[in-house]
């Protein structure tokens, strides 16, 4: 079975730019989460999602935002771009939220 | 206090030997535990997750949670170069799919 996917693999964006990150759960899986990791860090909790409905956000401005469509896969908007979002974007898929299984990340790197 | 509080590292075992990583909590809210491993540049793997008090094993891991101690463990039997990596203690209140995750410590098995 594909694991959790996630595109691109890396990002570069200028400081101000916009950008949008994809992921795939696992087949059967209903449940989305975002995570930002900075280096040296755990990962942060951005967002859950779980039948399209937002489940739960973490302490991210409004400038983060998501959705998840109707065959489960998610996306993550970032607006206004600064330098301290670069960082791995993880995204975690699970059939209601409990035992989290991680993509491969997207590296972004603002500029 | 941080919600969940590990030991950066790096712990230095040798191969064959058994290692140990700790991790402690705050909060005694219901909430389960989950263990990741995380190579450099990778996303983190889920190795093992405890629910209830006790021991669980799979394996050469076996994970130790102490509720009372607001303590969980992470036993790695026979060591090997191979785990060589960063592992990940993190937790979720129950009924949230919000993983909440400690900084992580660095292992190193060396030969």
């Amino acid at each position: 079975d594909a694991g959790v996917t996630q595109s691109p693999t890396h990002l570069i964006k200028t400081r101000g730019q916009h950008v949008t990150l994809r992921c795939s759960p696992i087949s059967g899986h209903k449940s989305v989460s975002w995570y930002q990791q900075v280096l040296g860090q755990g990962p942060q909790f951005i967002f859950q999602y779980y039948e399209k409905e937002e489940r739960g956000r973490g302490n991210f401005p409004d400038r983060f935002s998501a959705r998840q469509f109707p065959n489960y896969s998610s996306e993550l908007n970032v607006n206004a771009l600064l330098l301290g979002d670069s960082a791995l974007y993880l995204c975690a898929s699970s059939w209601t939220g409990e035992e989290q299984y991680f993509g491969p990340g997207t590296r972004l790197t603002v500029t | 206090q941080k919600e969940v509080e590990q030991n950066s590292g790096p712990l230095s075992v040798p191969e064959g030997a058994i290692a140990s990583l700790n991790c402690t909590y705050s909060d005694r809210g219901s909430q389960s535990f989950f263990w990741y491993r995380q190579y450099s540049g990778k996303s983190p793997e889920l190795i093992m997750f405890i629910y209830s008090n006790g021991d669980k094993e799979d394996g050469r891991f076996t994970a130790q949670l102490n509720k009372a101690s607001q303590y969980v463990s992470l036993l790695i039997r026979d060591s090997q170069p191979s785990d060589s990596a960063t592992y990940l203690c993190a937790k979720r209140p129950s009924n949230t799919g919000k993983l909440i995750f400690g900084q992580g410590t660095t292992l190193q098995v060396k030969p």
